[in-house]
């Protein structure tokens, strides 16, 4: 599986967008990019996933560079609950890259009022 | 639907006990995935089964560590004996064939 990069932490005020970066550039071609999050103590928390077309769901949307090297997860309105550990990852299906911090350090959002 | 539901929530033991952590996962799921959550480590997967099967289990630190799936809806990790370094949170985690994964609340274990 690809190895992502991720900046450690972001800042965000409430009430507007939050735009998370990912960097997986070497990512293969039939690699999916993966997002979760984690609010402290609870378990990751699905938020959506993508192939090459950017997505968007009732969580966020998700965009992919046209090379596939990066990718950026925005939350449009960001509140406090969306205050967590934002997860990128990129796997073909299950997860073969056992053994190893599977989920890298993620970027701690927090979200200001 | 319920979710993956995890047993129990907390556990706190004496080192050299056995520790038994339980696990449903999402009805109609044929994945399911044990992680083991540290401050040191991170969210690390250690084993990982696909329709009752063990697929990959190279992530278990030791032969402490063993896991089980006799059917679709129930799945067990087992420590024996258990280690103070043992401490941490273990999740499960479950998924649709190679679709997102869906995790539990997780086991927080405590061995003293």
């Amino acid at each position: 599986d690809a190895k992502t990069t991720q900046p450690p932490s972001m800042d965000c005020a409430e009430g507007r967008a939050a735009n998370l970066p990912c960097n997986h550039s070497t990512i293969s071609g039939n690699e999916y990019v993966y997002w979760y999050r984690q609010i402290h103590s609870q378990g990751p928390q699905y938020i959506i996933h993508g192939l090459k077309n950017n997505e968007t769901n009732e969580m966020a949307s998700l965009i992919i560079t046209e090379d596939r090297k990066s990718s950026t997860l925005i939350l449009p309105h960001a509140t406090l609950r969306d205050t967590a550990v934002y997860y990128c990852i990129v796997r073909v299906g299950h997860n073969t890259n056992a053994g190893k911090s599977t989920f890298g350090d993620g970027t701690t959002l927090t979200v200001k009022p | 639907d319920a979710g993956v539901i995890q047993s129990p929530r907390h556990e706190v033991t004496e080192m050299g006990q056995e520790v038994t952590l339980r696990c449903k996962p999402i009805s109609g799921h044929n994945s399911l995935f044990w992680y083991r959550q540290t401050m040191m480590r991170g969210l690390e997967l250690l084993i990982y089964f696909n329709n009752n099967v063990p697929i990959d289990d190279s992530g278990m630190p030791e032969d402490r560590f063993s896991a089980k799936m006799p059917n679709a809806s129930f799945s067990t990790l087992k420590i024996q004996p258990s280690e103070p370094r043992d401490s941490a949170v273990y999740f499960c985690a479950s998924s649709q064939s190679q679709g997102p994964q869906y995790f539990g609340p997780g086991t927080r274990l405590t061995v003293l």
